[in-house]
């Protein structure tokens, strides 16, 4: 059983568009992370989520985190195919790093 | 500056040998952690160094093991290689140890064992 449950699996949508993507535990985090994850590279931080109910802006990314701190989403609007990538989301309960499954986005030109 | 670099690239192996992969980290960072990422997967948690002692340990078993050495480099060697072993091995360096540090990742070595 995953700790942290990212939906959707996928998402392909057309350049444009906008699109959100959740992350769902039943666990309380202090913080979340996000990255995202290129073909044949590792995953890049994108934004460190910290105090419940915060809500973070990174260029056309908005990133959310629940008020019980349990949940984050990640919306992303007028997508373009630079987003296209794997959205990883990762919290540390303890003293790992736990990953979810992430969500593949497609952003077709 | 250099990032985090991996070596090999990519590594094909037999069931039941053994494998060696190297991580060097960001100049000046004294902590690394690996990953394994199967595919459709997250990254999931293997170990943890810092300042050449073990810091953290995930779910896996004793083939798993690794070590860093006094520059901060460090390897990781499986034993009795799985075809379950076939997978994305990340390398992450930080400054300080923990999860809360931020993380810079290599691009990883694609272990596919037949």
């Amino acid at each position: 059983t995953q700790l942290l449950e990212q939906s959707p699996q996928f998402l392909s949508i057309q350049e444009g568009e906008n699109l959100t993507v959740y992350c769902n535990s039943s666990s309380v985090f202090s913080s979340l992370q996000w990255y995202r994850q290129e073909p044949g590279e590792g995953p890049v931080l994108l934004v460190t989520v910290v105090t419940g109910g915060e809500v973070k802006k990174l260029k056309r990314l908005t990133f959310q985190f629940g008020d019980a701190r349990k949940d984050s989403s990640l919306h992303i609007t007028a997508a373009q195919p630079g987003d296209t990538g794997l959205y990883l989301c990762a919290g540390a309960p303890d003293y790992k790093l736990s990953f979810g499954a992430g969500t593949t986005v497609t952003v077709r030109a | 500056d250099a990032g985090v670099t991996q070596s090999p690239t990519h590594l094909i192996k037999t069931r039941g040998q053994h494998v060696t992969l190297r991580c060097s980290p960001i100049s000046g960072h004294k902590s690394v952690s690996w990953y394994q990422q199967v595919l459709g997967q997250g990254p999931q948690f293997i170990f943890q160094y810092y300042e050449k002692e073990e810091r953290g340990r995930g779910n896996f078993p004793d083939r798993f093991s690794a070590r860093q050495f006094p520059n901060y480099s460090s390897e990781l060697n499986v034993n009795a290689l799985l075809l379950g072993d076939s997978a994305l091995y990340l390398c992450a360096s930080s400054d300080l140890p923990g999860p809360l540090y931020e993380q810079y990742f290599g691009p990883g070595t694609r272990l596919t064992v037949t």
